[in-house]
């Protein structure tokens, strides 16, 4: 089953505009990963934040965390073309094996 | 570095076939995760391995997949007999274990086709 969830499921902007992609979960969690995955490609890490961290930046992007409410936001700032993939939310969950599990997704497009 | 290697690349196969899928994660690496992803959708955690044991099976389809790590290192993944229904991308990723699983690093997947 799937822990994660985002919103929007799909999303479309000019270049130039920031984007925001939303996370919510289920159950308590070590930290929270977004990742990016171009068609057709495999996925690769972006930011992780830990659940005692409520704000990280790492570029252009900007993850917050709001264990209270359980979701996550990530900001894209000043999108590029080449930003145009899907962007998904992982959830350590806390206890047991540092179980990854994955949301369905926000797919992304960015229009010149 | 080494990324995370898996073979093949793509297979197509017939309903009631098998398959075998392979993969090596980056040296070092306890934490072997396999994932089966459905176009359009997210990845789906069907085990996950530290070492060469198994620490979460609990969405593998058991009457027909199975997986092995052997030596703590590479591990297969096998379909038997397979179903349309199986029709995905699979995807293997590595990471080193700590306070909650770290970055997981993954391979490009092997998207399969069952027909």
């Amino acid at each position: 089953s799937q822990q994660g969830e985002e919103d929007p499921q799909a999303l479309s902007i000019q270049e130039g505009e920031n984007a925001t992609m939303n996370c919510s979960y289920k159950t308590s969690i070590n930290n929270l990963q977004w990742y990016r995955q171009n068609s057709g490609r495999g996925l690769v890490h972006l930011i992780l934040i830990r659940s005692n961290e409520r704000e990280k930046h790492s570029g252009r992007l900007r993850v917050t965390l709001d264990t209270s409410k359980k979701s996550s936001s990530l900001l894209i700032t000043a999108s590029r073309a080449a930003d145009t993939a899907s962007y998904f939310c992982a959830t350590a969950i806390s206890g047991g094996y540092n179980k990854l599990i994955f949301g369905a997704g926000t797919r992304l497009a960015v229009h010149p | 570095e080494a990324g995370v290697a898996q073979s093949p690349r793509y297979k197509i196969i017939e309903k009631r076939q098998s398959v075998a899928f392979w993969c090596n994660p980056i040296s070092g690496h306890a934490t072997l995760y396999w994932y089966q992803q459905i176009l359009g959708q997210g990845p789906k955690l069907l085990i996950q391995f530290q070492n060469n044991g198994v620490v979460d099976d609990s969405q593998l389809p058991k009457d027909r997949f199975s997986a092995e790590r052997l030596k703590g290192v590479d591990s297969t993944l096998k379909i038997q007999p397979a179903k349309l229904e199986d029709s995905a991308v699979y995807l293997c990723a590595s990471s080193s274990p700590g306070e909650g699983p770290l970055e997981a690093f993954f391979g490009q997947g092997t998207r399969l086709t069952v027909v």
